[in-house]
């Protein structure tokens, strides 16, 4: 089946400081990938997507590509501000079928401090 | 436009009890989905909505269950609570239920935390 996983948090950074997390997956075909984040006390609010192989979604200074080589789609920013504190969530869905069914990793908390 | 908003934000049953969680899409969006996110589980997916259809039903037993109305608002509910359904449920809302090779992206509400004692 189809399983994503994600680098163990929490990741602490000081404000300006590069950020890489980590995704990597299993699934059959060729699936779409999404990055959320979580604010506390809030759902899931969509960062970026990639729905075939080399693509790279970005947004508000967040990128990732769609590695399929290696089956990743690690997220990265340059500068982190204290405002990025949140949780990290990278997901894959099937590119047929449902829209809703997607599968989640385990989630990344990052902190950022100044 | 709206968001997807899901009522009551929060609440506290006892077990036993049974519970009713209800969204509403955003306008013009069909498609409607639930999720359960637990520190330990962390986020399932419970079932999808289309059509006032059930498209597709996650891995949970017959205690939850939901529906979908005509204006695409849609109700979950859980009977017989238990301890572990304490979680943060989620739902979200698409357009349409196909995901259209990527094109057709989820929006979450902000959820709404049960807690069963």
């Amino acid at each position: 089946g189809n399983s994503v996983t994600q680098m163990e948090g929490p990741v602490t950074l000081s404000e300006e400081a590069f950020l890489t997390i980590n995704c990597t997956y299993t699934a059959t075909g060729y699936p779409s990938l999404f990055w959320y984040v979580q604010y506390p006390g809030e759902g899931l609010q969509l960062l970026l997507k990639a729905t075939k192989a080399d693509d790279k979604g970005s947004n508000k200074g967040f990128e990732a590509t769609y590695r399929k080589e290696t089956t990743s789609f690690h997220l990265e920013k340059g500068s982190v501000q204290v405002s990025d504190s949140a949780v990290y969530f990278c997901a894959l869905r099937a590119n047929t079928g449902t829209a809703s069914k997607l599968t989640f990793g385990t989630g990344t908390r990052l902190q950022v401090t100044l | 436009k709206a968001g997807v908003t899901q009522t009551p934000r929060y609440l506290i049953k006892t077990r036993g009890q049974q519970v009713t969680l209800s969204c509403s899409p955003i306008s013009g969006h069909r498609s409607v989905s639930w999720y359960q996110q637990t520190p330990g589980q962390g986020l399932q997916f419970l079932f999808e909505y289309f059509s006032e259809t059930q498209r597709n039903k996650g891995n949970f037993p017959g205690r939850f269950s939901g529906r979908q109305f005509s204006n695409s608002r849609s109700e979950m509910n859980v009977s017989t609570l238990e301890l572990g359904d304490s979680a943060l449920y989620l739902c979200a809302s698409s357009l349409m239920w196909t995901a259209s090779s990527g094109a057709n992206v989820l929006t979450f509400g902000a959820g709404s935390r049960l807690t069963v004692l």
